[in-house]
């Protein structure tokens, strides 16, 4: 298993529709996990963090899953403004901090 | 919340040319930077870890002669991309992770590197 994979898309869906993205981790040891958004030529954001089982910011949910290593990201209501790529990062094992990201998934919301 | 400047945020320079890239933490002190390029439609790949006082350690498949890391200062890291070719065209962006390390990892703004 890669180290951090993701579906990379893309996702094309309409306004307001519920979309999610699946993304699974080979190191069962990590604690804590990330959910990045980058646009186009700019640099990752942080989405949400994931310390427990979940966790829920608006329209946006993550959940983990420990027992099978994959984590999620659930969009509701989509919007045009959330056309961007999603990046699954999850902590390198390194005693540094480093994190490993995922090759990004690619969301289209479309009018 | 922390902040990470990175300079310059595109440059266009000449095969055989040398740049030079730094970037800054610049309302916390950073004890380790980590160094990333991001090829078009590609996952940002971690080229080298970045130590304060000490050498950097890089990842395997780069080369720490082209890739020359100081970093001087607990709030400087700099990457220098030496006798630079278009193959070296990327996306170069630092990052930090404020005290403790299990926070969220911030990014400088990127600089956008093309070698003609």
């Amino acid at each position: 298993r890669k180290e951090v994979e993701q579906d990379p898309g893309p996702f094309n869906v309409p306004e307001g529709a519920t979309v999610a993205f699946n993304c699974t981790y080979s190191n069962s040891a990590s604690q804590s996990f990330f959910w990045y958004r980058q646009d186009c030529r700019k640099e990752p954001k942080l989405l949400m963090s994931v310390y427990s089982s979940g966790n829920e910011d608006g329209r946006f949910t993550a959940q983990l899953n420990r027992a099978s290593q994959y984590i999620s990201l659930l969009i509701r209501d989509s919007k045009l403004s959330d056309s961007a790529t999603y990046l699954c990062v999850v902590p390198g094992g390194g005693s540094q901090g480093n994190l490993i990201f995922g090759k990004g998934t690619k969301l289209s919301v479309k009018p | 919340g922390a902040v990470v400047s990175q300079h310059p945020s595109w440059v266009i320079c000449k095969s055989g040319t040398s740049v030079k890239i730094e970037c800054r933490s610049l309302d916390f002190q950073a004890t380790t930077m980590f160094w990333y390029r991001q090829f078009p439609k590609q996952s940002l790949m971690l080229m080298a870890t970045s130590n304060e006082g000490s050498k950097a350690t890089y990842e395997q498949g780069v080369e720490k002669d082209k890739f020359l890391i100081n970093h001087a200062s607990l709030t400087l890291s700099t990457l220098t991309v030496t006798s630079a070719h278009p193959e070296d065209s990327s996306f170069y962006i630092c990052s930090a992770r404020s005290p403790p390390t299990n926070t969220e990892a911030f990014f400088g703004q990127g600089t956008r590197l093309t070698v003609v």
